[in-house]
């Protein structure tokens, strides 16, 4: 069975620093990786996938993560980081049931 | 595209009455889900759809609920009888296809805030 680690509850930055949020997946094979966003009061939204190909990937408002197989992990990352960012982050694996599962989210602050 | 809609936004309820959630999926997309978000569960993935069809529900907690979808573009969530443990966010989410197989993604509702007294 897949599995996702998101080791940070809370992340706390200030605007215009850089942001990193970590996650660690487990599955047997070549996993499918998301990164969704959800603020307040609304539903999530993705921000960036990695299916194959080029271990970086690009998303939108500027993020981007970047798929490590030995360590199992799928770091979203973004150089300057807005007030606006602050939200709750989830990082997710599909394997072979291709049926996502989330990990517990991180909470991003955004100190001015 | 007006997205997952989803209805109520917020429900206040009593312990042992039956409350009753309602998703509209974005038009021709063929998977269904629901989610439910708790503080100390995160989010767990109760049911989902494939062409109207339930194909797996064993993140359903117990027979107090359940779920359908008649058609297309509408899918019910029931808790009867409700409890206050039962107080959470539902989600609703669709997609085109199984999500990694083809690179569709998730789109989901705005949520259902549900508190049960």
């Amino acid at each position: 069975a897949q599995s996702v680690t998101q080791p940070d509850i809370h992340i706390t930055v200030s605007e215009g620093a850089s942001l990193e949020l970590r996650c660690n997946y487990s599955y047997g094979a070549t996993p499918y990786l998301f990164w969704y966003v959800q603020s307040p009061g609304q539903g999530l939204q993705l921000l960036l996938k990695y299916f194959s190909g080029d271990t970086l990937v690009q998303g939108i408002k500027g993020f981007e993560a970047e798929f490590k197989r030995s360590q199992s992990s799928f770091n979203l990352r973004k150089p300057s980081v807005h007030w606006s960012d602050a939200a709750e982050y989830f990082c997710a694996v599909t394997g072979g049931s291709y049926i996502p599962t989330f990990g517990r989210g991180t909470s991003l602050i955004v100190h001015p | 595209d007006a997205g997952v809609i989803q209805s109520p936004r917020h429900e206040v309820t009593e312990m042992g009455q039956e409350v009753t959630l309602r998703c509209k999926p974005i038009s021709g997309h063929d998977y269904l889900f629901w989610y439910r978000q708790t503080m100390m569960r995160g989010l767990e993935l109760l049911i989902y759809f494939n062409n109207n069809v339930p194909i797996d529900d064993s993140g359903m907690p117990e027979d107090r609920f359940s779920a359908k979808m008649p058609n297309a573009s509408f899918s019910t969530l029931k808790i009867q009888p409700s409890e206050p443990r039962d107080s959470a966010v539902y989600f609703c989410a669709s997609s085109l296809g199984r999500t990694g197989g083809l690179g569709e993604k998730l789109f989901f509702g705005s949520g259902t805030q549900l508190s049960v007294l």
